[in-house]
């Protein structure tokens, strides 16, 4: 099971661009990474997946190193409403519980 | 996408009583899990509800404890068993289709044990 590392706390200013990678060192060749983000007392919501290169939907992008040993979401623009707490899941899909495997997470705090 | 509806939202309840959270899925889905999330901590994965067997569960939680039943691909239930404020904590409800695509989560049950 592939562990990831994420900082556990990032501070932004509305407007600007956010990037928060995570580590996944000992990822296997079948996983995927997919971030969720989570606001308090909701459930975790999907953001984006991604297996290779770069991902890029309307929410965010997800950029991948050829050795996918890590992983970066960058969150366009971000505003107030964007502090949430995201989590990098590193899995696939052999096991299901595998890859709903929830790290630390990381919290992000949006100041106007 | 699929919404997920868990009830209860919350619900304060006795010691050494069990409680039985539901789970409703409003399309069908093959995979559906339960989880545990102590406020302000990250989610644990209680189990992997299955279709008509015996749920699959993740180390450190037993069946006794937290049966699990899931009698079709839209409905699950969690039952926190001889309940102890140690299991007072927030249950969350997640389904999807698997196969490395995303999966919905529900708002969460806060159970807190007096």
């Amino acid at each position: 099971l592939a562990k990831t590392t994420q900082p556990i706390s990032m501070d932004s200013y509305e407007g600007q661009e956010v990037n928060i990678t995570c580590s996944h060192n000992n990822i296997a060749t079948n996983d995927y990474i997919t971030w969720y983000q989570q606001f308090p007392s909701q459930g975790p919501r999907f953001i984006i997946q991604g297996y290779k290169t770069k991902v890029t939907n309307e929410v965010a992008s997800l950029f991948i190193p050829a050795d996918r040993k890590s992983s970066t979401l960058s969150l366009p623009r971000v505003s107030l409403s964007d502090t949430a707490v995201y989590y990098c899941l590193v899995g696939d899909n052999s096991n299901a519980g595998n890859m709903l495997t929830f790290g630390g997470g990381t919290r992000l705090m949006v100041k106007p | 996408s699929a919404v997920i509806s868990q009830k209860p939202s919350r619900d304060i309840c006795q010691r050494g009583t069990s409680l039985t959270i539901q789970c409703q899925v409003d399309s069908q889905v093959t995979m559906m899990f339960w989880y545990r999330q102590q406020p302000g901590q990250s989610l644990t994965l209680i189990a992997t509800a299955n279709q008509g067997s015996e749920a699959t569960y993740e180390s450190g939680f037993v069946i006794d404890k937290f049966p699990i039943s899931r009698p079709n691909l839209t409905f699950s239930t969690l039952t926190v068993s001889n309940m102890s404020p140690e299991d007072s904590s927030i249950y969350l409800c997640s389904g999807g289709q698997g196969a490395n695509t995303e999966a919905f989560f529900g708002q969460g049950t806060r159970l807190t044990v007096v």
